[in-house]
Order: C-alpha cells, then structure tokens, then sequence
C-alpha cells in the first residue's frame, strides 16, 4: 500500500519568502512522486513530478522538489513567494508500472502575506 | 483545446434522493478517473476507465454508486440513493492512453469538480 503525509495543513510565508511545503510518502515500490495546486474554483494543475530520472525535479512557476530516498521524503519549494502563489497543493504518488491511480496527501493551504 | 469539463459544478440533494455527476475528458484521452474528496480529508481514488472498460473499481465506496462511460467518451457517475457521508467534491480526471503518450506517468488533467452537498 501507498501513502502521503503532508506536514502543515496551513502555511503562512511573507511575499518574497521561501515556500517550503513538505510531503513524506510511504510505498514498497519504487514510487512516481506528484505535486498538484489547486485554485479557488479550478481543478488540479501538475506542478511537477518525479518519475525515477533526476532525484532534483523542476516545475511550473518557479517550484521544485527533491526527492530523497533516504528519507522518503519529496518537499515542495520556491525560493520567493508570490501572492499568486496563494492555493492549496497536494502532494501525491502512484505505482511505478502503470495503473496510475494517484494516492494523495490530505492537502497544504498556502497563505502568502505582505 | 477544452479542458476537462465536469457537470454540475454544485448539487445540493435530500438523502434518499438519485443524483449523476458528469465528466467529459479531454478529446482522445482514453484514460478517465474519477476521485472524491469528503471535507477535511484527502482525496481519494474512486475508479479508473480505459476507454468505456473499467480497469480499476477498487476505491468504489459500496453498490450505492454506479459509473459508466459508454463509448469511451464522456463518464457518468451516479449515486443512488445518497447518504449524507456521500458528500465532498468529486473530481474527474483525464490522460492520454501509455502507447500515445509513451509514458506511463502520464500527466493526469483535473476538471473542477462538482461539489456534492446531501442533505
């Protein structure tokens, strides 16, 4: 079986602040790592995902995660904060062979402040 | 090119009552989910489509809920008769299939959602 722990339902940065959002996950294969955002009345957008190639993932906007096996861990960052980064992000894995079903965290509301 | 479109955005029903949520993929993905999130909790996997064939059912709660998807286009999501823990937001989600895509993390496209309310 798989899970996702998303440390912090609530984080509050200041504008320009790092944005670090953290998730741990938990799988007895080798895992697919995602990190989705959702915006007031919209669905969910792909920020970025790990699929076993670099360990250092790049996305959208600005944000990256590392994936690091050692600790099962796969946090999500952006060194400055932007208003428009203000949402709810997900943190979710799936099976590495297919089926694709995503096992999500229970979710990371981002508050960005002046 | 369109989204992932969901149909209604918002249903507010009486328990006891019949209601189907509707789901239209993006064009040609052949691959369609559907997951649920109740209030407070995460977001979980309900069933997967491969084309108009379920491949995956194992996160259909009970018998109460019937999923459909004729042709392999759109999907129809029916809860009958609803309870009151049958509310949360269902979310549709659509991918291109693994020979097109030739990636089998192929990036899942999320509609909006429809936000179930049972009274």
């Amino acid at each position: 079986a798989q899970s996702v722990t998303q440390l912090g339902s609530h984080v509050s940065v200041s504008e320009g602040a790092l944005v670090l959002l953290r998730c741990n996950y938990s799988s007895s294969v080798p895992p697919y790592l995602f990190w989705y955002v959702q915006y007031p009345n919209q669905g969910l957008q792909l920020l970025l995902k790990y699929t076993s190639a670099a360990t250092l993932v790049k996305g959208i906007n600005g944000f990256e995660a590392e994936f690091k096996k050692s600790e099962t861990s796969f946090h999500l960052t952006k060194p400055s904060a932007h208003m428009s980064d203000a949402a709810e992000y997900f943190c979710a894995v799936s099976r590495t062979g297919g089926g694709n079903k995503l096992t999500f965290g229970t979710g990371t509301q981002l508050k960005v402040e002046l | 090119e369109a989204g992932v479109t969901q149909f209604p955005s918002h249903s507010v029903i009486e328990k006891g009552q019949t209601v189907t949520l509707r789901c239209d993929p993006i064009s040609g993905h052949d691959n369609l989910y559907w997951y649920r999130r109740v209030m407070g909790k995460e977001i979980k996997f309900l069933l997967h489509f491969v084309k108009e064939s379920k491949q995956d059912e194992s996160g259909m709660p009970n018998n109460r809920f019937l999923a459909e998807r004729t042709g392999g286009t759109y999907s129809t999501l029916k809860v009958q008769p609803a309870e009151l823990e049958d509310s949360g937001v269902y979310f549709c989600a659509s991918s291109q299939d693994f020979v097109t895509s030739g990636s089998r993390t192929d990036t899942q496209y999320f509609g909006p959602g429809t936000r179930l309310t049972v009274l």
